[in-house]
């Protein structure tokens, strides 16, 4: 596609589940970022990916949270056993890599709400 | 690391009149400073950047500063119009890697 796709755009779960949120990178992009905004806030830090270099985790919140980035290219966030504080939209970026000028691109993000 | 202050948090202006959103940097190593604009229920889009090689940009109603003495850049709306109503963020970035961002400025351009 053209843009930076995020699945699911809302997911509800409850309390103490596993869930999964996708991301599709724009084609040709190498660099992959997962922030999350929590509602009225601004965007935190997750991870970053860069082509095959190990990725910058430093920004996962606990070791509740795991990313992966399979063949360059599609990657997915996992939360396991979900808490409240959870509740946040979860946004994926990416970009043609680390360079001066290269922005990032976002997708619409992925609301999830724990319950 | 990284920090990125955002002013004003909340910003009211009549349609027609300039808005002026400050943001100020702590790492000198930063060189890249992008702008995104945020409608509600909608992922950022980029409006605007800048690169640490040259002091102001524009585009059509929108430009942009940068001192990188001073470590501080800004976002200028000319001409407001109601559709620009929406969050703002900064972000700094060292050659494309980790993007730390602003807090973010909520514009609301009053009809």
């Amino acid at each position: 596609g053209a843009g930076v796709s995020q699945s699911p755009s809302n997911k509800v779960t409850e309390k103490g589940k596993d869930v999964e949120l996708r991301c599709d990178p724009i084609s040709g992009h190498t660099a992959l970022y997962w922030y999350r905004q929590s509602l009225g806030q601004g965007l935190e830090f997750l991870i970053y990916f860069q082509g095959n270099s190990a990725p910058d985790k430093s920004g996962l919140p606990s070791d509740r949270f795991s990313a992966e980035r399979t063949g360059g290219s599609v990657s997915t966030l996992t939360i396991q056993r979900t808490q409240q504080e959870d509740s946040a939209v979860y946004l994926c970026a990416s970009s043609l890599g680390p360079s001066s000028g290269n922005t990032i691109y976002f997708g619409e993000g992925s609301w999830l709400t724990v319950v | 690391g990284e920090n990125v202050e955002q002013h004003p948090s909340t910003l009211s202006v009549q349609e027609g009149d300039s808005a002026v959103i400050k943001c100020t940097y702590s790492d000198s190593a930063s060189n890249y400073f992008p702008w995104y604009k945020q409608e509600l229920g909608k992922g950022p889009q980029l409006i605007i950047d800048i690169r640490s090689n040259v002091g102001e940009k524009k585009d059509q109603r929108i430009a942009v500063t940068l001192n990188k003495t001073a470590k501080h850049f800004s976002l200028h709306i000319t001409e407001t119009q109601p559709e620009d109503s929406a969050v703002y963020f900064c972000a700094a970035s060292n050659y494309g890697q980790n993007f730390v961002f602003g807090p973010g400025t909520r514009l609301s351009v009053l009809p």
